[in-house]
């Protein structure tokens, strides 16, 4: 059964900082591997997809790289802004491929 | 224009009352879906519909009951409500296994 972890849960940086947020997922045979970002109160927006035989993804200043072997991507900010604070969620297929398992989430604060 | 769109936003009610949550996608996915988003914004899989055929029931209560009308449609029924279902509820579509997935804003569903 698939199951994803999100390090850590909450993170606080100062504006301008660059970070990285982790997941892992124990079934490495996945379709696609999608990062979201939700906002206090609001719903889900996707950031990126990675599908499977891609290893990452790029828009702006957001990278998200994807190693099934070792079950585990990362979502890269770059320059990091108060606007970027929000709950980003990651989420990975079910082993049949049929829905997506999402981690539990994390809360970034950015500070000006 | 909205791709998946979830009605109402809000829905306030009693227990024991029956609701229903309405939801449609203009994407032309094959496959739908209904999260829940607890008090601890952990979401959850309820239902997937892949052209009107149901895939996917993750021990949810009888109470609910997902209905799709068609592809682009998928409405969530709930009986006899209690004050555990308050939650935020997604809908979702997806053209399954090579697209990443649309969310709705979400509907807030508050049992009192």
């Amino acid at each position: 059964k698939q199951e994803v972890t999100q390090i850590p849960a909450a993170l606080s940086v100062p504006e301008g900082e660059n970070l990285v947020l982790n997941c892992s997922f124990t079934d490495s045979a996945i379709y696609n591997l999608q990062w979201f970002r939700q906002d206090p109160g609001k719903g889900l927006t996707s950031l990126l997809l990675i599908q499977s035989s891609q290893r990452e993804q790029t828009s702006g200043r957001l990278n998200a790289s994807l190693d099934k072997s070792s079950g585990r991507s990362t979502l890269y900010i770059a320059a990091s802004q108060p606007g970027d604070s929000a709950t980003y969620l990651c989420a990975a297929d079910n082993q049949a491929g049929t829905a997506l398992i999402f981690g539990k989430g994390t809360t970034l604060s950015v500070s000006s | 224009d909205t791709a998946v769109s979830q009605t109402p936003k809000y829905l306030v009610t009693q227990m024991g009352n029956d609701k229903s949550i309405k939801c449609e996608q203009n994407l032309g996915h094959d496959t739908m879906y209904w999260y829940k988003q607890d008090s601890k914004k952990f979401l959850k899989i309820m239902f997937s519909y892949n052209n009107k055929e149901l895939i996917i029931n993750e021990t949810v209560p009888n109470r609910f009951s997902p209905k799709s009308p068609d592809k682009a449609h998928l409405n969530l029924h709930i009986n006899s409500l209690e004050l555990g279902d308050s939650a935020v509820y997604f809908c979702a579509s997806s053209q399954q296994g090579f697209e990443g997935y649309t969310f709705g804003s979400g509907t807030r569903l508050t049992v009192v």
